[in-house]
């Protein structure tokens, strides 16, 4: 029943290696976005993609590239991981491109933990 | 992009306290929303305001979009423990979603 799922919820690893973290959303909504909130609870979105088309790419290193195989997924891959990349990263979704009354909906969020 | 300052960044209050906080920022906006964290979980929206000078509630809590659409206020009244969280504005323009205000993280005493 859960609206957006993430997984791995907890995500620990070492400095250099790739790592994705998984999406999915079952409210049929067309949009999805990914987050990263920091250590001082500060959220920017990253990448927000509509009906599988990349709409919002914030400046993100290309390191981080988000795949939407479909419109109810939404994965974020990350090559060769730093330390700064340790946050919390949260996905959501929307109906729409965010006009008016589309609400965002969250994910439980993603910590990961760059050693 | 836009500058987006919310205030305060945190709040102790005793159970009971009302609570006020803001978001504003040099940019006009379509519409602002409220959201709140629980520790350990993703944001959840409370109110949305899609009109200069509109006035929401939902249950304890009220939210108004200013009238010069600079600015948004969110108001808890007779705060309980479970209000504890972070509370944050998000603004929306060009229907498309940027930016989150800094947060106001809110602590409640019982």
């Amino acid at each position: 029943d859960t609206a957006v799922s993430q997984t791995p919820k907890y995500l620990v690893t070492q400095m250099g290696n790739d790592k994705s973290i998984k999406c999915e959303q079952n409210l049929g909504h067309d949009t999805m976005y990914w987050y990263k909130q920091d250590s001082k609870k500060f959220l920017k979105i990253m990448f927000s993609y509509n009906n599988k088309e990349l709409i919002i790419n914030e400046t993100v290193p290309n390191r981080f590239s988000p795949k939407s195989p479909d419109k109810a997924h939404l994965n974020l891959h990350i090559n060769s991981l730093e330390l700064g990349d340790s946050a919390v990263y949260f996905c959501a979704s929307s109906r729409g491109t965010g006009i008016n009354t589309d609400t965002q909906y969250f994910g439980p969020g993603t910590r990961l933990t760059v050693l | 992009g836009q500058q987006l300052n919310q205030s305060p960044q945190s709040m102790f209050i005793q159970e009971g306290e009302d609570v006020s906080m803001n978001c504003t920022s040099s940019s006009i906006f379509n519409t602002w929303l409220w959201y709140k964290q629980d520790p350990g979980e993703g944001p959840v929206l409370l109110i949305a305001l899609y009109k200069a000078g509109e006035l929401t509630s939902n249950g304890r809590l009220t939210a108004q979009f200013g009238i010069t659409r600079k600015d948004s206020f969110l108001n808890i009244s007779a705060s309980i423990p479970s209000d504890v969280g972070i509370y944050f504005c998000e603004e929306e323009t060009s229907g498309s979603r940027l930016t989150f205000g800094e947060g106001t993280q809110l602590t409640v005493n019982p």
